[in-house]
């Protein structure tokens, strides 16, 4: 298997710009989260899915940020409008048990 | 809200030292807890899972013990490739990761 794929690996955008992430999870797994990722705070957990729904989206940090799952095989996590303080490394991880995530995406708001 | 904090923050033993390291959570509803390894520039990738408490679990040269709120990890014979970032992770579902100690063995 190929693993977690996400992509783009590196964003770089200007303040105000739309940031659209992307995660393809492990086949047969049931469960998909993205984690936010800064030397101050750690990994943070934004929000989860169970076969494709919503179960908690307590972690995403305001309006700005929204997430989809729209079939078990993709996942989007989408800011808009970016704001400096969003640069981190976005990781997408997927689990029927331990989690396996991706290699990141590195987000750069000027 | 769950809350896992990590001690130390960092470590750095010589090479064919022991590394010893533990966490300790608070999450509302518990199910397992795990410990993964990060390299720079990488994703976590999963060691070990533990279930309850005073279940140990050994995996090459890890050491791992579930304590009732807590867990510690050790890493006998610690060589330089594994220099990394160790955390755990607990929580029913909603998994939280903690800070993580910084392992930086010396040569």
């Amino acid at each position: 298997d190929a693993g977690v794929i996400q992509s783009p690996r590196h964003e770089v955008t200007e303040m105000g710009q739309e940031v659209t992430l992307r995660c393809k999870p492990i086949s047969g797994h049931d469960y998909l989260f993205w984690y936010r990722q800064t030397m101050m705070r750690g990994l943070e957990l934004l929000i989860y899915f169970n076969n494709n729904v919503p179960i908690d989206d307590s972690g995403m940090p305001e309006d700005r940020f929204s997430a989809k799952m729209p079939n078990a095989s993709f996942s989007t996590l989408k800011i808009q409008p970016s704001e400096p303080r969003d640069s981190a490394v976005y990781f997408c991880a997927s689990s029927r048990g331990e989690l396996f995530f991706g290699e990141g995406s590195r987000l750069t708001v000027l | 809200e769950n809350q896992v904090e990590h001690s130390p923050h960092f470590l750095g033993p010589q090479q064919g030292d022991v590394a010893s390291m533990s966490c300790t959570y608070s999450v509302s509803r518990f199910n397992n807890l795990q410990w993964y390894r990060q390299n720079t520039g990488m994703g976590p990738k999963h060691l070990l899972s533990m279930y309850s408490a005073g279940y140990e679990k050994q995996k090459g040269r890890l050491n791992a013990t579930l304590l009732k709120n807590g867990s510690s990890l050790y890493i006998t014979a610690v060589q330089p490739e594994d220099s990394a970032t160790y955390f755990c992770a607990g929580g029913y579902q909603k998994v939280t990761f903690g800070t993580g100690t910084k392992l930086q063995v010396i040569p």
